[in-house]
């Protein structure tokens, strides 16, 4: 059973700061993984989707990484601002037939200007 | 282009009523997947249409939930009698194909007293 894991719950730091977030999956059966974004009381924004071939994706400050074998992945954010604090999510969608995304429980993030 | 619209954002009933969730998926998307978050726990899974089709239920708690997808456009989730334990937010979302990335609506909340 495919679970999903994120380290830190709760991460506080200042303005500027480069940081890393980490998730880790039980299964390495995937197709892709994808980061998301949730603003208090909003939907979630997608941010990155890296397909199981893929090693990283960028998107402006933020770069994800996807080591599938050893279950891991980090989104980097740089130069991190105020605009950032929300929850970090990130998601596997495993190999079998029904497409469902696997969440894990977040990471709350504040950036403190 | 609008994104994935869901309502209604807040919803407040009584204990053994029913209450109908809408969700209008991103045009020209099969793939229409509903998910739920109840009090402190992870974003779980409920149901997968692909089209007008249910292509996976194995998430709905119980029978007193009841998707639709008429004409393969938008989607109700219907819960009737309601519980308490149905509290939480429910999310819909899209995608243009079973893996590629999923689009989620803004969600809506629901309490049942």
């Amino acid at each position: 059973k495919q679970e999903v894991t994120q380290i830190p719950a709760a991460l506080s730091v200042p303005e500027g700061e480069n940081l890393v977030l980490n998730c880790s999956f039980t299964d390495s059966a995937i197709y892709n993984l994808q980061w998301f974004r949730q603003d208090p009381g909003k939907g979630l924004t997608s941010l990155l989707l890296i397909q199981s071939s893929q090693r990283e994706q960028t998107s402006g400050r933020l770069n994800a990484s996807l080591d599938k074998s050893s279950g891991r992945s980090t989104l980097y954010i740089a130069a991190s601002q105020p605009g950032d604090s929300a929850t970090y999510l990130c998601a596997v969608r495993p190999m079998d037939s029904s497409y469902k995304l696997i969440f894990g429980s977040g990471t709350r993030l504040l950036v403190r200007p | 282009e609008a994104g994935v619209t869901q309502f209604p954002s807040h919803s407040v009933i009584e204990k053994g009523q029913t209450v109908t969730l809408r969700c209008d998926p991103i045009s020209g998307h099969d793939n229409l997947y509903w998910y739920r978050r109840v009090m402190g726990k992870e974003i779980k899974f409920l149901l997968h249409f692909v089209k007008e089709s249910k292509q996976d239920e194995s998430g709905m708690p119980n029978n007193r939930f009841l998707a639709e997808r008429t004409g393969g456009t938008y989607s109700t989730l219907k819960v009737q009698p309601a519980e308490l334990e149905d509290s939480g937010v429910y999310f819909c979302a899209s995608s243009q194909e079973g893996y590629t990335e999923a689009f989620f609506g803004q969600g809506t909340r629901l309490t049942v007293v």
